[in-house]
């Protein structure tokens, strides 16, 4: 199975602050890499596929890149509704994985 | 609207037998493939199973493969998780996705889940 690792697991940041989280796989993913945001007690929700590309509606302070095996999230300006979970997952393989999860947190 | 919506879950003994179900609407539903990712309490997501269009092709994650089967019925709008020989770990809220792809493929639309508890 495709391990993917995220890091940091959490981060502590203030409003307007940019934060990147990273993604690795274990092995080549090419571009097979989403990522999703969780809110307390609510289901996950898309923001960005195919490792690049952001999903409708989602806001443009949200970006990402990555390819292979490393990828990056960042949030240019941290919002108060962004404090939330974050989690990557890849589509590569015929059997799916999510990364473990990052919470960013108010500082 | 595009939806997603789970029932069948509840409480069940070890070793026991639970049906969950998804009913979806506001989309072609015959022509997604669709998964079910579980979160057990407090921990991350994990991905399930997924199944295609016509309902042949199945992938499951290991810890489930052989007790788990899931299903569908198109002219329903309708996706299934049979749950067979439940285990503690199982104990967990299920949500179904739809799949949706772009040279890769990604799950854009989500139900709020159905909890199973495992005791």
């Amino acid at each position: 199975d495709i391990q993917m690792t995220q890091s940091p697991s959490s981060l502590s940041a203030s409003v307007g602050d940019r934060v990147t989280i990273t993604c690795r796989a274990s092995q080549s993913i090419s571009s097979s890499l989403n990522w999703y945001q969780q809110k307390p007690g609510k289901a996950p929700k898309l923001l960005v596929y195919a490792a690049s590309n952001l999903q409708s509606g989602v806001p443009s302070r949200f970006s990402a890149s990555g390819s292979g095996t490393a990828f990056s999230l960042t949030i240019s300006s941290l919002q108060p509704e962004d404090f939330v979970l974050y989690y990557c997952q890849q589509s590569y393989s015929s059997t799916w994985t999510f990364g473990q999860g990052t919470k960013v947190e108010i500082k | 609207e595009v939806q997603l919506v789970e029932s069948g879950g509840g409480l069940v003994q070890p070793g026991g037998s639970l049906r969950l179900s998804c009913a979806a609407s506001g989309f072609t539903f015959s022509n997604y493939w669709v998964s079910w990712v579980r979160q057990a309490p407090g921990k991350g997501l994990e991905w399930v199973a997924n199944l295609n269009q016509d309902g042949i092709e199945e992938y499951y994650v290991g810890s489930v493969e052989g007790r788990f089967t899931i299903s569908r019925d198109n002219a329903k709008n309708s996706l299934y998780l049979q749950m067979a020989s439940l285990r503690a770990e199982d104990t967990a809220v299920y949500y179904c996705a739809r799949v949706s792809h772009y040279y890769y493929q990604y799950m854009d639309v989500w139900g709020k889940g159905t909890t199973v508890t495992v005791s």
